[in-house]
């Protein structure tokens, strides 16, 4: 079966760290795009950061609120892709989805079923 | 950034009846390879996103036909024929024109 499944969320202090996972099946992550987009409670969706396909050069892109604290990596091996936050803010707060442009380029097909983080004292 | 700006934001509609969700742009979406990178995806409540449509009109694999999208340029619409009770939900148009990518502020759907 196609699908993505993020783990790792959970409870940090302002200033802490913590590192998704995003375990792919069916498919090779390292062969499509893949992205994170997170939503506060209660609010919508927002874009977090996108890592290109290998063949597309594999390079990073994050937006303006997490861009020099949140980076994103991939481990080929397990198939798994890792977005790392430090120095968290409690408005980093939300659930986290990894999404994959599988089958429709330009758009993102598959999506996981998301993961709580909360910054909180 | 490119501004996605979607009307209405909440959408009371009846059963069996069409609905529709307009979206624009602050800026063209045309990429430069010539597509138009504009997509729609719903949210039913407590679940994670799914894509409808891509590339303004395209229909994702398993969508029913009813859902239908059009547009060029910077003005975009999704259009259900007739709802149906399992459409209740969040739509979200998004674009990939060009990172950042952004979400319109989503439309609530209610019967």
């Amino acid at each position: 079966e196609v699908q993505v499944v993020e783990s790792g969320g959970g409870l940090v202090k302002p200033g802490e760290s913590l590192r998704l996972s995003c375990a792919a099946s069916g498919f090779t992550s390292s062969d499509v795009w893949m992205g994170w987009v997170r939503q506060a409670p209660g609010k919508g969706l927002e874009w977090v950061g996108r890592i290109k396909s290998k063949p597309s050069g594999g390079t990073t892109d994050f937006t303006a609120p997490v861009k020099g604290r949140f980076t994103i990596s991939r481990d080929e091996s397990t198939n798994t892709l890792f977005l790392q936050m430090n120095s968290l803010k409690t408005e980093d707060t939300a659930v986290y989805y990894c999404a994959t442009s599988r089958t429709t380029a330009g758009a993102f097909d598959i999506w996981g079923q998301g993961t709580m983080v909360t910054v909180s004292s | 950034d490119i501004v996605m700006t979607q009307t209405p934001l909440s959408s009371p509609v009846t059963l069996g009846q069409p609905a529709s969700i307009s979206c624009r742009s602050s800026q063209s979406l045309v990429h430069s390879d010539g597509n138009t990178y504009l997509s729609w995806l719903q949210q039913r409540p407590g679940q994670p996103p799914r894509l409808l449509i891509y590339k303004i009109s395209n229909r994702f694999s398993g969508v029913p036909d009813r859902f239908s999208g059009s547009g060029a340029g910077t003005d975009f619409t999704l259009k259900i024929s007739r709802v149906e009770a399992e459409d209740v939900g969040v739509y979200y148009c998004m674009h990939a024109t060009q990172f950042p990518y952004t979400f319109g502020q989503g439309t609530k759907l209610e019967i």
